[in-house]
C-alpha cells in the first residue's frame, strides 16, 4: 500500500549547526503533510505543516520544503539545540479531510554539545 | 493541563486479560483518534470519532479491540484477551473540525501496554 518513509534513520549534528531531515512519500494524492517531534516516553508534538499547494513554509527556526515532483519532504532546523534531540516523523494526511495520518518510520536526531 | 490526557500511562498485564485505556481530549475538540506505536516505528492509525460516532476503523483493529466515545467527550479503548503482540504505546489525539477545516491533531502522552 501507500507509505511514507525516511531516507536517514539517524542524524547526529553539532550544537549550532543546521539540521536537515528528509522524507519520501509515495501517495501522490496526499495533500497535507506534517512534521512531528517525539521525545522519549512522550507523544508526538506538532512542529509544522504544509499543504500541497505550497512548496515552502517557515516557522520559528524550522522550515519545511515540499517537492511534489519527486514526492519529497524535508525539515530544516536552524541553529540546532540539544533540546531538539528527538525522533522526527513526517506524516501525510491519507484520509482527505478526516486527518487520518500515515506516519513514516522516524529519524533520530542527536545534537552534540 | 488543557492538553490531551491519557490514563494510565503504563499498564502491565498478563496474556489473556482484558485492559481498558482512557483518553480525555482537549475540551472543545470534536474529533478523537487512536493510534498504536511499536518500538522504532511511527504511529499507526486505528480508529477515529467525530463526536460520539466512530467513523472509521483500521484493519489493524481486530475483533478483540473496541473503542467507544459515548458522550462525545472522553474515549475508551478496550483490548480483550490480550496477546503479547498487543504490547505497544497506544496514543490518542484530538482535533477540532469546523465545516471542512480541521485544526492540527494534538497527541497525548500515550499509554504503554506490556503484555507478559
Amino acid at each position: 500500500g501507500e507509505s511514507v518513509g525516511l531516507h536517514l534513520p539517524t542524524l547526529s549534528v553539532q550544537e549550532g549547526d543546521n539540521s536537515i531531515i528528509n522524507c519520501a512519500y509515495s501517495n501522490s494524492a496526499s495533500d497535507y503533510f506534517i512534521w512531528y517531534k517525539q521525545e522519549s516516553g512522550k507523544g508526538p508534538q506538532f512542529i509544522i505543516d504544509i499543504r500541497s499547494n505550497m512548496d515552502k513554509r517557515q516557522g520559528q527556526r524550522v522550515t519545511v520544503l515540499l517537492n511534489k515532483t519527486v514526492k519529497h519532504l524535508s525539515l530544516q532546523i536552524a541553529a540546532t539545540q540539544p533540546g531538539d534531540s528527538a525522533v522526527y516523523f513526517c506524516a501525510e494526511n491519507s484520509g482527505g479531510s478526516n486527518y487520518k495520518l500515515t506516519f513514516g518510520k522516524g529519524t533520530l536526531l542527536t545534537v552534540n554539545p | 493541563d488543557t492538553g490531551v490526557s491519557q490514563n494510565p500511562r503504563h499498564k502491565i498485564t498478563k496474556r489473556g486479560q482484558n485492559v481498558t485505556f482512557r483518553c480525555d481530549p482537549i475540551s472543545e475538540h470534536n474529533r478523537l483518534y487512536w493510534y498504536r506505536q511499536t518500538l522504532g516505528q511511527g504511529p499507526e492509525f486505528l480508529t477515529y470519532f467525530q463526536n460520539e460516532a466512530q467513523l472509521e476503523k483500521s484493519r489493524l483493529l481486530s475483533d478483540r479491540f473496541s473503542a467507544e466515545r459515548p458522550k462525545g467527550s472522553f474515549s475508551t479503548l478496550e483490548i480483550q484477551r490480550t496477546e503479547q503482540g498487543d504490547s505497544a504505546m497506544y496514543l490518542c489525539a484530538s482535533s477540532l473540525r469546523r465545516g471542512l477545516q480541521n485544526t492540527e491533531a494534538f497527541f497525548g502522552q500515550g499509554t504503554r501496554l506490556t503484555v507478559v
